[in-house]
């Protein structure tokens, strides 16, 4: 099984500075299939990149993902108020399926 | 448009088994690729993938969970269910069910989520 560590556990920030969070993996994430997701309080996790890179449909350019092997990042160019919220990475290269613990991005 | 919507008990008691029904539109399981799977949530924390159910019956378990969880499907009404033996409070959660993603190809990552069934579990 493929361990996911994120870090920080919490993100303190300003409106308009940039994010950047990482997800750290047990194993190589073979094909760079690491995926991230927000959640706000009280709603469904949303999909916003997939494959390490690739923005999910209708996502923002201030989103972006990079990274391979076991090492990846999610960086938000600039904090727009919507964006305070938890996000988790997810590996989806083997089974089974697992998810990081989150980071919170908080207004500091 | 793609929607999903789980239902099912808020309380059940130790031991009982649970039973959760993920109806969807949108789509159908008999195509070719298509996935549903399970995701839960306990209040505070992260994210868990349970089960995924697949159109070919392929269906893929958590090993950590396997021995409880069974999924079934009724593809002509759209529903996919989940059943959890032997519950007990550390299942306490939300438990979500999500369409999985397609970009050319398959993926198993989740585009569409239902809004979550908080099922708690106590005497």
């Amino acid at each position: 099984e493929i361990v996911l560590t994120q870090s920080p556990a919490t993100l303190s920030l300003s409106a308009g500075e940039r994010a950047i969070l990482s997800c750290g993996a047990s194993q190589r994430v073979s094909s760079n299939f690491l995926a991230w997701y927000q959640q706000k309080p009280g709603l469904a996790p949303r999909l916003l990149i997939y494959g390490a890179s690739n923005r999910a449909t209708g996502i923002p350019e201030r989103f972006s993902g990079s990274g391979s092997g076991t090492d990846f990042t999610l960086t938000i160019r600039r904090l727009e108020p919507e964006d305070f919220a938890v996000y988790y990475c997810q590996q989806y290269a083997s089974s089974p399926l697992t998810f990081g613990g989150g980071t919170k991005v908080e207004i500091k | 448009q793609i929607t999903l919507k789980e239902s099912g008990p808020t309380l059940v008691k130790p031991t009982q088994t649970l039973t959760l029904t993920c109806t969807f539109s949108g789509f159908s399981l008999n195509t070719g690729g298509v996935g549903v799977g399970w995701i839960r949530q306990p209040p505070g924390k992260a994210l868990e993938w349970l089960a995924t159910a697949y159109w070919d019956d392929d269906d893929r378990y958590s090993p950590s969970l396997k021995t409880r969880l069974t999924i079934t499907k009724d593809t002509s009404k759209n529903q996919v269910f989940l059943t959890m033996t032997n519950m007990d409070p550390v299942d306490t959660a939300t438990y979500y069910c999500a369409h999985r993603f397609v970009s050319g190809a398959w993926y198993n990552v989740f585009d569409f989520w239902g809004q979550g069934s908080l099922v708690t579990v106590s005497s």
